[in-house]
């Protein structure tokens, strides 16, 4: 069975300050896919990234980086200089790459930037 | 372009009564997905549907829950009679699937309807 585990239920830190968001998941498929969404206050769920279980390169999106390692099963979400507008509840998921691909969400972080 | 469309976005209902959610996917998307967040369990799949026939309604927590998807264009979820537990966010999210294998899909998601059955 597929799991995603963030064992982080909430982290508060300071703006300007980096944070990493830790993501751990468990699947039996040699390829799969892993996404990161974000819940601001608002309420909607915004796709951020999503990662193939082929390819491990690190990617940068501005002050979003994402760092997936397969032999540790982590893809692990770091902010840089961390800004107020980052603050909401970040989802890890993982999909299975056969059938319609439905997610698996981990519990989320709830992220807190404090002026 | 448009995103994932949902309706309403809030609802306050009393106990008993019929809700109908509703989904309109983005425009040329060939699956969509039905899902549930609350506090307890977080968020669970509901039920999905490809080309319009649903595939896998294991999610669906009972009879009082159906999901329909009649046309490519729009989908909707229906409990009937509704209770004070089905209160949560109700998710709909679609994605262009093609093929199988290594072509993983973005799944898209609307902006979410919060039901309130008191």
């Amino acid at each position: 069975a597929q799991k995603v585990t963030q064992a982080q239920t909430e982290i508060s830190v300071v703006e300007k300050e980096d944070v990493t968001l830790d993501c751990v998941y468990e699947t039996r498929d040699t390829t799969y896919y892993l996404f990161w969404y974000k819940q601001p206050p608002s309420g909607e769920l915004v796709f951020l990234i999503r990662r193939n279980s082929f390819d491990e390169q690190n990617e940068i999106s501005g002050r979003y980086s994402w760092n997936f390692q397969k032999s540790t099963s982590s893809f692990n979400f770091t902010i840089t200089a961390s800004q107020v507008v980052d603050s909401a509840v970040y989802f890890c998921a993982l999909s299975e790459p056969q059938g319609a691909q439905k997610l698996v969400f981990g519990q989320g972080t709830r992220l807190t930037i404090n002026p | 372009d448009a995103g994932v469309i949902q309706s309403p976005r809030h609802e306050v209902t009393e106990m008993g009564q019929e809700v109908t959610l509703r989904c309109k996917p983005i425009s040329g998307h060939n699956s969509l997905f039905w899902y549930r967040q609350t506090m307890m369990r977080g968020l669970e799949l509901l039920i999905y549907f490809n080309n319009n026939v649903p595939i896998d309604d294991s999610g669906m927590p009972e009879d009082r829950f159906s999901a329909k998807m009649p046309n490519a264009s729009f989908s909707t979820l229906k409990i009937q009679p509704s209770e004070p537990r089905d209160s949560a966010v109700y998710f709909c999210a679609s994605s262009l699937r093609v093929g199988y294998g290594r072509s993983g899909n973005t799944i898209y998601f609307g902006e979410g309807s919060w039901l309130t059955v008191v």
